[in-house]
């Protein structure tokens, strides 16, 4: 499984746009990258997943390069509600079931 | 659909005891997994399932047994409890495909063992 390297820790202020930016050197072709949000307290939730390029749903956006060996995870116009812990995942989820690796995140703190 | 619900929300044992952490999907998700998650850590896999009657051990399977006789129920046993297996408890769900698809998370056991 491809490992992941993303900041440990951002700080932000309501109404900016948050970058947090993976590097994940050895993604296989068969792998896509997958970001989750956790709240204290609860488990992981979908944000969004991607391929290739640009994906775009309505909380976020994922930037991906045409070597694919990063991504940027992209938060429009931050809340205070956007302070969670955001993982960044690569893997695929055929045959072997979905044998998720998840680092250490990046925590994500928003401010007034 | 209540999703991925998961019993207890809290459990304290004693080292040695045994005990099995239920988890439940109504979603007919084929994938079920077991993650578990120490202080300031990410998620670590212990064992997953592709389809009832198959699973499979994760990164950490060591002192955990599961089955999954159903689709929808994956419950996870713990043989002989140890301190070391403090910890809050995820299980998830998703369906299979090629794609690496969304997995959804139930609300978490937190453990502990004294």
């Amino acid at each position: 499984l491809a490992k992941t390297t993303q900041p440990i820790s951002m700080d932000s202020y309501e109404g900016q746009e948050v970058n947090i930016t993976c590097s994940h050197n050895n993604i296989a072709t068969n792998d896509y990258i997958t970001w989750y949000q956790q709240f204290p307290s609860q488990g992981p939730r979908f944000i969004i997943q991607g391929y290739k390029t640009k994906v775009t749903n309505e909380v976020a956006s994922l930037f991906i390069p045409a070597d694919r060996k990063s991504s940027t995870l992209s938060l429009p116009r931050v809340s205070l509600s956007d302070t969670a812990v955001y993982y960044c995942l690569v893997g695929s989820g055929g045959g072997g079931g979905n044998k998720l690796t998840f680092g250490t995140g990046t925590q994500l703190k928003v401010e007034l | 659909n209540a999703g991925v619900t998961q019993t207890p929300k809290f459990q304290v044992l004693k080292t040695g005891q045994s005990m099995t952490l239920q988890c439940a999907q109504d979603m007919n998700h084929e994938y079920m997994s077991w993650y578990r998650q120490d202080p300031g850590m990410g998620l670590r896999l212990i064992h997953y399932s592709v389809g009832a009657g198959i699973t499979d051990q994760g990164e950490v399977p060591n002192g955990y047994n599961v089955s999954r006789s159903t689709t929808e129920d994956f419950p996870l046993r713990l043989l002989s409890a140890a301190p070391s297996q403090t910890s809050v408890y995820f299980c998830a769900s998703s369906f299979p495909g090629t794609a690496y698809n969304e997995q959804f998370f139930g609300p978490g056991t937190r453990l502990t063992v004294l």
